[in-house]
């Protein structure tokens, strides 16, 4: 069975600070992690996957098979950066379909 | 691109009554997925067409949900009758390589049922 779980309901750092947004999994094969974002009266959208290895306004997530996690993270939070912040898990016995984590508030004060 | 198109918006029903949601995907997207949001928690998923097959509804309520996608394009979800606990934004999303996952999303249908 999939499950994502994310840890911390809400996040709260000052600007300029370093955030980590916490993201584990369970998954018996080879995962394909996403990271989504909703900012305010914003629909959901796709943040980052980590087969791209790419960096998203500012943010990373590194897949650790070991600690089965894939943490969102940057290095200096921006006051843009606040919105709710869901970690996905794609297996490929799913076909594409994506179970999500609970998510994560990020406010990000001034 | 033109994003996935649901409607309506807002919708507010009694319970017993029955409500249908719309929705059109990116086109050329071949893979389209259901989600139900229950306030404070993360989407889950309804059902997945591939085309105008159906892949996943292992999920789906089928004593009072159905979906369709009848030509492979748009997509109607119904619920007959609907419940307290039916109360949540359903959500269209749609790919154009499942294999790849990674979703379009359209901006939801908040259903509230009294």
């Amino acid at each position: 069975a999939q499950r994502v779980t994310q840890p911390e309901k809400l996040l709260s750092v000052f600007k300029g600070a370093p955030v980590e947004l916490k993201c584990n999994y369970s998954y018996s094969g080879s995962p394909e992690l996403f990271w989504y974002v909703q900012y305010s009266r914003q629909r959901l959208q796709l943040l980052l996957r980590h087969i791209s290895r790419e960096s998203i306004k500012g943010f990373t997530a590194d897949l650790n098979k070991g600690e089965t996690s894939f943490h969102l993270k940057k290095p200096f939070a921006q006051e843009e950066d606040s919105a709710m912040y869901y970690c996905a898990l794609s297996g490929l016995l799913g076909a594409g379909k994506s179970t999500f984590g609970d998510g994560t508030t990020l406010t990000v004060k001034p | 691109e033109a994003g996935v198109a649901q409607s309506p918006r807002y919708k507010i029903i009694e319970k017993r009554q029955s409500v249908a949601f719309w929705c059109n995907p990116i086109s050329g997207h071949a893979t389209l997925y259901w989600y139900q949001q229950i306030l404070g928690q993360g989407p889950k998923l309804l059902i997945q067409f591939q085309n105008n097959g159906v892949v996943d509804d292992s999920q789906l309520p089928k004593d009072r949900f159905s979906a369709e996608r009848l030509k492979g394009v748009d997509s109607t979800l119904k619920i007959q009758p609907a419940k307290l606990e039916d109360s949540a934004v359903y959500l269209c999303a749609s790919s154009l390589d499942a294999d790849k996952g990674g979703y379009t999303f359209g901006s939801g249908t908040r259903l509230t049922v009294v």
